[in-house]
């Protein structure tokens, strides 16, 4: 699987924009791009894929450069929930596929 | 959306002794699961992978015959700590794996289980 580069840590105020950039400048055609979060000793969460085309769902907005080789997950209104560490992972889809988890950047959000 | 569970959510065991951790897949069925392990300020790693019917697939540096899996039913995966050592002491986390349909497109999720933080003395 390719690997990704995210920022160790990042800070974002209450209500503002999150935005978390990672690099997978490596990427193969046929690998999507994930977005899983972790809360503090707990499992993750899947929040967001996509493949080239950027994508919303009720969590977050994913977008993908043309080229493929960089993505940003986009939270619109951060709360104090969303404080977490949030790892960007490229993987194929087929139900054996492993998700090899970088360090992930962890995102503070402050009142 | 898909829930899994693991029990024990935390367990503390003398050295030497085994700890068996259990992944259920409560509302859907999961041929494929997957163990992880977490140290304290690192992230996940990747064990092995659980096939039912069939022998796990472990990653390189992985111990099969310390970290026994047996993945016997669609819904349940075990992992057996053999002869628990205080190094084992970590953060387990299994997934299990489905295949979503959406607007046309089929992707695989993962669906991680809430962890068992193991503790050996």
């Amino acid at each position: 699987d390719a690997k990704t580069t995210q920022p160790t840590s990042m800070d974002c105020a209450e209500g503002r924009a999150a935005n978390l950039p990672c690099n997978h400048s490596t990427i193969s055609g046929n690998e999507y791009v994930y977005w899983y979060r972790q809360i503090h000793s707990q499992g993750p969460q899947y929040i967001i894929h996509g493949l080239k085309n950027n994508e919303t769902n009720e969590m977050a907005s994913l977008i993908i450069t043309e080229d493929r080789k960089s993505s940003t997950l986009i939270l619109p209104h951060a709360t104090l929930r969303d404080t977490a560490v949030y790892y960007c992972i490229v993987s194929s889809t087929g139900t054996a596929s492993k998700l090899t988890f970088g360090t992930g950047t962890r995102l503070q959000v402050t009142l | 959306g898909a829930v899994v569970s693991q029990h024990p959510s935390r367990v503390i065991c003398k050295s030497g002794t085994s700890v068996k951790i259990e992944c259920r897949s409560l509302d859907f069925q999961a041929t494929t699961m997957f163990w992880y392990r977490q140290f304290p300020k690192q992230s996940l790693m990747l064990m092995a992978t659980s096939n039912e019917g069939s022998k796990a697939t472990y990653e390189q540096g992985v111990e099969k015959d310390k970290f026994l899996i047996n993945h016997a039913s669609l819904t349940l995966s075990t992992l057996t700590v053999t002869s628990a050592h205080p190094e084992d002491s970590s953060f387990y986390i299994c997934s299990a794996s489905s295949n979503r349909l959406a607007g046309g497109q089929s992707w695989n999720e993962q669906f991680f289980g809430p962890g068992t933080r193991l503790t050996v003395l």
